[in-house]
């Protein structure tokens, strides 16, 4: 089974800053999909970016981008330009092509409390 | 996205009351998922329908019932619930199983 880990409970970053969000997850799988969706205080959960592991590029997002390393199994994301609207729970996703039958879904890690300073 | 919506938002509920909670997708997407979102835990997956077929249940006790009629609706059955069920319970859908899976707003659930 898969498992995904941030390490952050919370981060807090100036308005206008750039902040990293950290994530690791653990699989033997060669082939995925990794997410980080936000959930703001209307406990809406959002989608910030998707990246397919195959690809080598980082997917960006205007001011949310990526840093993906496959071998480290690390997917962190940054927010540049930091904005009072950012505040939010980040959360990193995993999930597999793999499973059989359909799919086992989102596998979650526990999120990170992102906390923006006017 | 804003496609996918749920009701009702909030709901209390005692231990030997009856309820059921409904989802509904407008994007047209094969796909609908349950999930619970207790605090201090990672979200939960408890259910997956793809194309109205059931096709993961992770060990979720029998007081949840879920329904897939129609691959635009989902419901979950709740029935002598716990008080430990209380949660935020998240539809999501997507066009197929490794598809951005988009969430509803929740159903925020107390149950005494």
């Amino acid at each position: 089974a898969q498992t995904v880990t941030q390490s952050q409970p919370e981060m807090s970053v100036q308005e206008a800053e750039t902040v990293t969000l950290s994530c690791t997850y653990d699989t033997s799988e060669s082939d995925y999909y990794l997410f980080w969706y936000k959930q703001p205080p209307s406990r809406q959960m959002i989608l910030v970016i998707r990246q397919e592991a195959y690809k080598q590029q980082n997917a960006t997002e205007n001011r949310f981008s990526v840093n993906f390393q496959k071998a480290a199994k690390s997917f962190s994301l940054k927010i540049s330009d930091s904005q009072l609207g950012d505040a939010a729970m980040y959360f990193c996703a995993y999930l597999s092509p793999y499973s059989g039958g359909g799919a086992d879904g989102l596998t979650f890690g526990k999120g990170t409390h992102l906390i923006i300073q006017p | 996205e804003t496609g996918v919506t749920q009701t009702p938002r909030h709901l209390v509920m005692g231990m030997t009351n009856k309820k059921s909670l409904k989802c509904e997708q407008h994007l047209g997407h094969n796909a609908m998922y349950w999930y619970k979102q207790s605090a201090k835990k990672p979200l939960e997956l408890m259910f997956v329908y793809n194309f109205k077929e059931q096709t993961e249940n992770n060990s979720v006790p029998s007081r949840f019932s879920p329904e897939c009629p129609n691959s635009s609706h989902l419901f979950l059955h709740l029935h002598t619930l716990q008080p430990e069920d209380s949660a935020l319970y998240l539809c999501a859908s997507s066009r197929g199983t490794t598809d951005t899976q988009y969430f509803g707003p929740g159903t925020r659930l107390t149950v005494l």
